[in-house]
């Protein structure tokens, strides 16, 4: 059965960073686009970034692009988003998803 | 790149059928759209993805029968019939965008909500 689980969420000031994680069981985490999806409170789903099975393409929401970078560790079956320039426009509960699979997602919430 | 839009809320009488549209901006008659259900506080579960000639692939993991699917033109819709208690939730369609191979960006709709009354 297919698991992810993020963590790496938490309250950081606007202009703070913050580093998430995605870790994958369950299936063959090398053979796998892996996705980072975001819903602000009470809004609907917002497509994040991508990055494909060797980490060689990597693509990004205009909104956060030069600001967050998605990278991956397949000896480690993990994905991660790493948050930096944080805006209050951010906060958002942070999906992993490998293909129609998701995790629970972790909150962000930036405030100062 | 798709637009998708569904319109924001619908309900339902328990026991009786509902239908949900998401509908696809001109020119991606094409694609094909996963419909998704959400309840408060978890993460999306995948329902069922649709084309135009209907269902593709296999169902989520413990979707119902009473779970269908239909494609026509630049609609996608989600039929629920004999609707129960625990249907109550937020519905979402989505769908890839890419170049070929290359899997560039997913699109969403607003989602829609579903009130069984």
């Amino acid at each position: 059965e297919v698991e992810l689980v993020e963590s790496g969420g938490g309250l950081v000031q606007p202009g703070g960073s913050l580093r998430l994680s995605c870790a994958g069981s369950g299936f063959t985490f090398s053979s796998y686009w892996m996705t980072w999806v975001r819903q602000a409170p009470g809004k609907g789903l917002e497509w994040v970034a991508n990055i494909n099975q060797d980490g060689s393409e990597r693509y990004y929401v205009d909104s956060v692009k030069g600001r967050f970078t998605i990278s991956r560790d397949n000896a480690k079956n993990s994905v991660y988003l790493q948050m930096n320039s944080l805006r209050v426009e951010d906060t958002a509960v942070y999906f992993c998803a490998r293909g129609t699979s998701w995790g629970q997602g972790t909150l962000v919430t930036i405030s100062s | 790149q798709p637009v998708l839009t569904q319109p924001p809320s619908a309900s339902a009488s328990l026991g009786a059928s509902v239908t949900l549209t998401c509908t696809l901006s001109s020119g991606y008659s094409a694609y094909q759209v996963d419909w998704y259900q959400q309840r408060p506080g978890k993460g999306p579960r995948f329902v069922m993805r649709v084309g135009t000639g209907g269902v593709v692939g296999s169902k989520g993991d413990g979707i119902p029968d009473r779970f269908s699917v239909l494609g026509s033109g630049l609609n996608r819709y989600l039929t629920i019939k004999n609707i129960q208690e625990d249907d109550e939730s937020d519905y979402y369609c989505g769908t890839e965008h890419g170049s070929g191979s290359n899997f560039v960006s997913w699109v969403f709709g607003g989602g829609t909500k579903l009130t069984v009354l």
